[in-house]
């Protein structure tokens, strides 16, 4: 079955200091997502990548930064994390043919 | 880009009737719709999809259809159940593009 994976699960940080989330999967696909939720809400993309080494802007992408470094590995960078960055994030994977496969989820908490 | 309308955004129903759920879409090159149920506290999970050489597809109480022209499709649940309770997505992505996009969501109650 495909596998998603994510770390940590929660974080808490402080204001203006770096967080990375990091999402990792076994199934051998070439796409990979960053979501944020916000309670009660939809996902909405932030970053995107189709290949490693390349990675592309979503519909929210400001305020975050994304690393692809292998097929494997995806990562979000938030430099400067602020208040308005709580939320869920959920990383997902897919092939061409379209059904993506969720992470569990990492909550962020910025205080 | 891409945009998904959804509706409703909150929906309750009788235990054993059915619930419907409607999106629009407006790129005509999107052409696969998949649906996403998420329970609290848990990820968003796959549970019925369709492409855009199909009308209508069933998988057991699940029920989606496909107007192209229209640019419109819906999730129908049939014989609704108290696990059906959930928040239900909609997206749609243009097959071969990377990107899917979703609809806000719909809070779906299933009252006894």
């Amino acid at each position: 079955e495909a596998a998603v994976t994510q770390s940590p699960r929660s974080k808490v940080a402080v204001t203006g200091g770096k967080v990375t989330l990091s999402c990792h999967q076994t199934n051998n696909h070439d796409y990979m997502y960053w979501y944020r939720q916000d309670t009660g809400h939809g996902l909405r993309l932030i970053h995107y990548s189709y290949v490693a080494d390349s990675t592309e802007k979503g519909d929210i992408p400001d305020g975050y930064k994304a690393s692809r470094p292998s097929q494997e590995n995806f990562s979000l960078i938030l430099e400067l994390a602020s208040l308005s960055q709580t939320a869920v994030y959920f990383c997902a994977s897919s092939d061409r043919e379209g059904e993506q496969y969720f992470g569990p989820g990492t909550r962020l908490t910025v205080l | 880009g891409e945009q998904v309308e959804q509706l409703p955004s909150i929906l309750r129903v009788q235990e054993g009737s059915s619930a419907s759920i409607n999106c629009s879409y407006e790129d005509s090159a999107s052409n696969y719709f998949p649906w996403y149920k998420q329970e609290p506290g848990e990820n968003p999970k796959l549970i019925i999809d369709i492409r855009s050489n199909m009308e209508r597809k069933q998988i057991q109480e699940l029920i989606v259809l496909l107007d192209k022209k229209a640019k419109r499709f819906s999730l129908h649940i049939t014989d609704t159940q108290p696990g059906d309770s959930a928040m239900y997505f909609c997206a749609a992505r243009d097959y071969g593009n990377e990107k899917i996009t979703f609809g806000a969501g719909t809070k779906l109650t299933i009252k006894p």
